[in-house]
């Protein structure tokens, strides 16, 4: 059971590039999420989704595009990179019922720099 | 809109001391609260959550924290420092909503001194 994983660990892109980042859950989780980490900003919500099929915009969502395409699956992307973006993203899943609602699972991380 | 207020980015402790760690939230409805802790270089693991049950909640490692509600506090507390505990811990409510979101703190980094 490896829980979330997150796909991949570090990269460095240039201003202008593109690159999608990976989430998978193995829990059958309903909700998952992208946050980024930023000193002192805490985590602050980029897109989340429902259920498959489904997105929605967070606190920061500019610059960002999501898709679930399947329900394990929640892919984030940069279109066009900027310095700004330069950050940590974690991902995280939660179940929607139970004792265990509105706990979220965290992923390991994905260090990103735009240079 | 649900807020969460951690007093102190930085607190430092000797081994074998109180950990206490601060939070306060705003909420206009009764929310779930969550204690994480972040590792160098790693994700957040839950520490302990409140869901309307007991007060006071014990999680894991030796934490725990009370839900006051008349002060909208969730203190976390460890009787006794080790140097294990050094890491960032954050603080997060429910957004409100059906949607369950979670708004986090900005983190508060602990040290444990020798």
């Amino acid at each position: 059971n490896a829980g979330v994983t997150q796909t991949p660990k570090f990269r460095v892109l240039k201003t202008g590039q593109s690159m999608t980042l990976l989430c998978a859950q193995d829990m059958n989780h309903e909700y998952m999420y992208w946050y980024r980490q930023d000193p002192g900003m805490g985590l602050r919500l980029i897109h989340y989704s429902v259920g498959e099929g489904t997105t929605a915009k967070g606190e920061v969502p500019d610059g960002y595009n999501v898709s679930r395409l399947k329900k394990q699956n929640f892919l984030l992307g940069l279109e066009s990179a900027a310095p700004s973006q330069t950050s940590v993203y974690f991902c995280a899943s939660r179940s929607a019922r139970g004792k265990a609602a509105y706990e979220q699972y965290f992923g390991p991380g994905t260090r990103l720099t735009v240079t | 809109a649900q807020s969460v207020t951690q007093l102190g980015s930085h607190v430092s402790v000797s081994e074998g001391a109180l950990v206490l760690l601060r939070c306060n939230y705003s909420s206009s409805v009764p929310p779930y609260l969550f204690w994480y802790v972040q590792y160098p270089n790693q994700g957040l693991q839950l520490l302990l959550k409140y869901t309307s049950a007991a007060t006071l909640v014990k999680g894991i490692n030796g934490f725990e924290a009370e839900f006051k509600k008349s002060e909208t506090s969730f203190h976390l507390t460890k009787p006794s420092a080790h140097m294990s505990d050094a890491a960032e811990y954050f603080c997060a409510v429910t957004e409100g909503g059906s949607q369950g979101n979670l708004i986090f703190g900005k983190g508060t980094k602990l040290s444990v001194k020798p």
